[in-house]
């Protein structure tokens, strides 16, 4: 029962450098979300998805880019990366639906820039 | 602009202290309040509130929410040291797949 699994775990990138972070959830949910975390500021929206095939910004864009070519995945890219985005991110996903339990989240990724 | 706001953003207490954290919202098309709790990984749900003046509770654990005031507290009673953590405050909107509001967390810190 692994729910959503984040890869990898921990990354350290230099300025410049890309990379794509992988989320995949097993739940058949329609709904994924990337999130970032840092110090005092709770959790900001990066990108969402609310279907294969579809993605859509959400608080804090700027600097990622995602994919959602198949219903289980949801790609998050750093093309060119930068210190600002040093941060913990975190995959979640959803069904939408009526169940108290809104969001299923994975365990999260360190990223260091340096 | 929709926004959650939570108070106070830390806390230390001693072991059986009571503590009440606050959090207040103003959003468009309001759905529900949710409660999370979160300590060094990912955030594991609490509490869902939906209606006013229904208490949820578990263990020591409590919330209550009031849609005039657009607020909720969560109460801890005799804390303990395994109760430090980040907690936050979300609010979910009549949107279907709008992600979650989050507020920027309280971090309580128990001491024994």
């Amino acid at each position: 029962n692994a729910g959503v699994t984040q890869t990898p775990k921990f990354r350290v990138l230099k300025t410049g450098q890309s990379m794509t972070l992988l989320c995949a959830q097993d739940m058949n949910h329609e709904y994924m979300y990337w999130y970032r975390q840092d110090p005092g500021m709770g959790l900001r929206l990066i990108h969402y998805s609310v279907g294969e095939g579809t993605t859509a910004k959400g608080e804090v864009p700027d600097g990622y880019n995602v994919s959602r070519l198949k219903k289980q995945n949801f790609l998050l890219g750093l093309e060119s990366a930068a210190p600002s985005q040093t941060s913990v991110y975190f995959c979640a996903s959803s069904d939408g639906g009526a169940g108290d339990e809104k969001l299923f989240f994975g365990s999260g990724t360190q990223l260091s820039v340096l | 602009e929709d926004k959650v706001v939570q108070s106070p953003l830390s806390l230390v207490v001693h072991e059986g202290d009571t503590v009440t954290l606050n959090c207040s919202y103003e959003v468009t098309n309001f759905r529900s309040l949710l409660w999370y709790k979160q300590e060094k990984k990912a955030p594991t749900f609490l509490f869902m509130l939906t209606s006013s003046g229904i208490e949820k509770k578990s263990g020591r654990l409590s919330s209550i929410l009031d849609k005039k005031e657009l607020f909720s507290i969560l109460n801890i009673t005799a804390t303990q040291t395994g109760d430090s953590a980040v907690y936050l405050c979300a609010v979910e909107l009549n949107q279907a797949g709008t992600a979650l509001i989050f507020g920027k967390g309280t971090t309580l810190s128990v001491s024994s």
